[in-house]
């Protein structure tokens, strides 16, 4: 059981490039997310899915898009890199049976630079 | 609309002493709160929640405290020890929107 894993752990992209971050889980939990966090901030909720097929924004969508095609995978694709998306990248999944948030697992984070 | 954010963006204790970090929130309709614990270069880590139907819940060392009337949610850390020196975030859930919304975080710091 190897939680949230996400890849790659560290990228550097220049402007008006494109890229997905990976994120996977294998306990079968049906909500996964993705965060941005700036220096000093908190976390902000880019897109989310409470299951296979269906996908929303969070606060901050902008320029991110997703998928998930299956319960396991949830990538986040830039779609033109720009420097305000220099950020680290947390994925989250959540078992949203039991409603229990001590379900909620974090990856490691992606932290990703543009230049 | 709706927002979740903290008092204080840094707090320092006394090891021994027991902190007390703070949140505001202002959705009533949420249904539980989290807190989190980020150390550094690392992803949050769950530390306890509170269903919005109770007061007070407690862990290991730590208590959590919902005041629904003020709208005002605390984590009490028992004994501070230099592990807990981290990043404490709260979070709000609405699950009838699916979304976990996070405050913007206070530091702890811990002197010897």
């Amino acid at each position: 059981n190897a939680g949230v894993t996400q890849t790659p752990k560290f990228q550097v992209l220049k402007t008006g490039q494109s890229m997905t971050l990976q994120c996977a889980q294998d306990m079968n939990h049906e909500y996964m997310s993705w965060y941005r966090q700036d220096p000093g901030m908190g976390l902000r909720l880019i897109h989310y899915s409470v299951g296979a097929g269906i996908t929303d924004q969070g606060e901050v969508p902008n320029g991110y898009n997703v998928s998930r095609s299956t319960t396991e995978d949830f990538p986040l694709r830039l779609l033109s890199a720009a420097p305000s998306q220099t950020s680290v990248y947390f994925c989250a999944s959540q078992s949203m049976r039991g409603s229990t948030a001590d379900t909620q697992y974090f990856g490691p984070g992606t932290r990703l630079t543009v230049l | 609309g709706e927002s979740v954010g903290l008092h204080l963006p840094t707090l320092s204790v006394q090891e021994g002493d027991n902190s007390i970090i703070n949140c505001a929130y202002s959705n009533s309709a949420s249904d539980y709160f989290i807190w989190y614990k980020q150390e550094s270069g690392k992803g949050p880590q769950f530390i306890i929640d509170i269903r919005s139907n109770m007061d007070k819940r407690q862990g290991q060392r730590v208590t959590v405290l919902l005041n629904k009337t003020v709208k005002h949610l605390s984590l009490q850390i028992a004994a501070t020890q230099p592990g807990d020196s981290a990043v404490y975030f709260c979070a709000e859930i609405y699950s009838s929107a699916s979304k976990i919304i996070f405050g913007s975080g206070t530091r702890l710091s811990i002197r010897p």
